[in-house]
């Protein structure tokens, strides 16, 4: 089985700060994806990546930054948290050439 | 870019009846439509999908059918069960790195 893991379950973070989430994969994909879910808003798409070093913005990626500095891991960045970023994150990933995802486990962030 | 509408929002239905949840997609060159399944505080997993060539497949009780002209495609859950009870996607791709999502259905099975 796939697995991507994302480190944190829950974060709580205060306004202004740096946040780093972290994605992990185990299966050698080369797509990797953040989206965040919101409730009445589904999946929204924040940045993905389909190689080292290479990333493309999705639909909603101001305030954010992604890093991905090896192949298994994907990192989303929020320069300086505020409150509307409060949400649920969740990493994804697939192999070129098919269209299936396989998600983490999400990351609950709350910004007070 | 494309748009993904998904109906209806919730769902509700008694246990061995039949469940349909719709999504229409806006941009007619998307070839690949999956469906995943939420359950509570749980991740989406894809449960079904179906490419542009197929108009319709199933899968024990879940099946999806797609209709190319219209730009809509459908999830039927027949025989439903209080554990298909969860919430589920559409989505609507024309590569791999482009895919977007519907609002999502919560769907609610009573015993």
């Amino acid at each position: 089985d796939v697995k991507v893991t994302q480190s944190s379950r829950y974060l709580v973070k205060r306004t202004g700060e740096k946040v780093f989430l972290e994605c992990v994969q185990d299966m050698d994909h080369e797509n990797m994806f953040w989206y965040r879910q919101d409730p009445g808003l589904g999946l929204r798409l924040i940045y993905f990546s389909y190689d080292v070093k290479m990333k493309e913005k999705g639909d909603i990626p101001e305030g954010y930054s992604v890093s991905r500095e090896k192949k298994e891991r994907f990192s989303l960045i929020l320069e300086s948290a505020s409150t509307n970023q409060t949400s649920m994150y969740l990493c994804a990933s697939n192999p070129p050439g098919t269209g299936g995802y396989t998600f983490g486990s999400g990351t609950r962030l709350t910004v007070v | 870019g494309e748009n993904v509408e998904q109906h209806p929002s919730t769902l509700s239905v008694q246990e061995g009846d039949s469940a349909v949840i719709k999504c229409t997609y806006s941009d007619s060159a998307s070839n690949y439509f999956p469906w995943y399944k939420q359950e509570l505080g749980k991740r989406p997993q894809l449960i079904i999908d179906i490419r542009s060539n197929v108009g319709e497949k199933k899968d024990q009780r879940i099946a999806v059918t797609l209709n190319k002209t219209a730009k809509h495609f459908s999830l039927h859950i027949t025989e439903t069960q209080p554990e298909d009870s969860a919430v589920y996607f559409c989505a609507a791709s024309i590569t791999v790195s482009d895919m977007r999502f519907g609002a999502g259905t919560r769907l609610t099975v009573k015993p």
